[in-house]
């Protein structure tokens, strides 16, 4: 069964600051994604990581994939308050027929002014 | 181009009753996938329906079910509900197999009291 675990599950951060946020997965998968949900809001995707090696980035945010390594990074770039919210990393099953996602448990940023 | 759509945004009901909670997918998506998110944690992928058929299913008991119409428009049936089935209902669409992204509707939280 395919595993997707998160770390940290809470990061509080100053504005300015730089950090990453880590994704682990168990099984082979070329596809993964990150969204961000707000409270009580639906998820928004950021990222969709295709490959190995592939490197995405939109303004603050820059995603990464080692698929050799089953592990991504979602890296913040001088954090501003707009950017707390929770974070999912989300694995899919494609390479052996399985579209459902698989979802880590979340990581909650708070950026504190 | 209207995106996913949800209905009802909010629902309380009373454990042992029953509910239907509707989804509407992307314009031009053919495929529907359900999510149920329980507070503080990653969404769970519940079944996907394709062509009017479920195609796969997550680990969630048979009083969950669901159907697709012509239109590919969804629904998601809980039977018998408990307090432990409160939780956000997220309804996601894409494009077949071929597509790798999937997009979410802005949910439907469901109280069971």
């Amino acid at each position: 069964e395919l595993k997707v675990e998160q770390n940290p599950l809470f990061l509080s951060m100053q504005e300015g600051k730089n950090y990453t946020i880590y994704c682990n997965y168990s099984t082979t998968s070329d596809r993964l994604y990150w969204y961000r949900q707000d409270p009580g809001k639906s998820l928004e995707s950021l990222f969709v990581l295709l490959s190995n090696g592939a490197v995405k980035q939109e303004g603050r945010l820059m995603a990464s994939l080692d698929t050799k390594a089953r592990l991504s990074t979602l890296h913040i770039t001088a954090a501003v308050h707009d950017l707390s919210a929770t974070y999912f990393c989300a694995v899919d099953g494609a390479n052996f027929g399985n579209e459902k996602l698989t979802f880590g448990t979340g990581t909650r940023l708070t950026i504190i002014p | 181009d209207a995106g996913v759509t949800q209905s009802p945004t909010h629902l309380i009901k009373t454990r042992g009753q029953q509910v239907t909670l509707r989804c509407s997918p992307k314009s031009g998506h053919d495929t529907v996938s359900w999510y149920q998110q329980a507070l503080g944690q990653g969404p769970q992928f519940i079944f996907q329906y394709y062509e009017e058929e479920e195609r796969q299913r997550g680990n969630f008991p048979d009083r969950f079910s669901g159907h697709q119409f012509p239109n590919y428009s969804s629904e998601l049936n809980v039977n018998a509900l408990l307090l432990g089935d409160s939780a956000l209902y997220l309804c996601a669409s894409s494009l077949d197999r071929a597509s790798y992204e999937q997009y979410f509707g802005p949910g439907t939280r469901l109280t069971v009291t």
